[in-house]
């Protein structure tokens, strides 16, 4: 069965440091792979999305993520982190095909940034 | 203003006791999702539906039941078989059903059963 993985269940930052969440998936076919965010207080949305072409793809706030497909992994990264990204980050894969649009999601990673 | 509604925000029941969670979205898309969020597990998924009074299960669906008679209400009852209840159970909807579709979340619904 398809799962995804995010290794990092807990990180804590300081304000403008770099930021790199991983993720793996063990999908072997063509997949799609988001990364949603759910800050604190809020509904759970989407950060990024990836289905092919350029494998690094940009989100909003600042946030990237590169698809690996040799290492079967989209790590989310953002450069410099600011206190309003504290929230849980999950991954999300789905192969191409899926006709039923069933997102396996990773574990989440609870980021905390310290002022 | 559109989205997700999901009633109530918080939801206490006793044991043995069916509980139904509302789902509603006036997006205008033929799929919802309902998962379930637990601490250190992501979001599983129960049930979803691309089209109304059609629905599939999904990886946890024991212990659940829903119903899509309507395109804009997606409700989902936990029933007295599902052996642990409590959790938080987040809504979901997107514009087709197709794997690339961005899935929009409703603010969640948490039950704890006494």
């Amino acid at each position: 069965a398809q799962s995804v993985s995010q290794h990092n269940h807990h990180v804590i930052l300081s304000e403008a440091a770099s930021l790199e969440l991983g993720c793996n998936y063990s999908y072997g076919g063509t997949v799609n792979l988001f990364w949603y965010v759910q800050y604190p207080g809020q509904h759970l949305q989407l950060l990024l999305k990836y289905f092919s072409g350029d494998p690094l793809v940009k989100g909003i706030k600042g946030f990237e993520a590169e698809f690996i497909k040799s290492k079967f992994s989209f790590n989310l990264r953002k450069p410099s982190v600011q206190w309003s990204d504290t929230a849980e980050y999950f991954c999300a894969a789905i192969p191409y095909a899926n006709a039923g649009n069933m997102l396996t999601f990773g574990g989440g990673t609870r980021l905390m940034v310290k002022p | 203003d559109g989205g997700i509604t999901q009633s109530p925000k918080y939801l206490f029941r006793k044991e043995g006791q069916n509980v139904t969670l509302s789902c509603e979205q006036n997006l205008n898309h033929d799929a919802m999702y309902w998962y379930r969020q637990d601490p250190g597990q992501g979001l599983r998924l129960i049930y979803y539906s691309q089209i109304v009074n059609d629905f599939q299960k999904g990886d946890i669906a024991e212990g659940y039941s829903v119903s899509r008679e309507k395109k804009e209400s997606f409700p989902l009852t936990v029933t007295s078989a599902q052996k642990n209840p409590t959790a938080f159970y987040l809504c979901a909807s997107s514009l087709s059903g197709q794997s690339t579709d961005t899935q929009y979340f409703g603010p969640g619904t948490r039950l704890t059963v006494l």
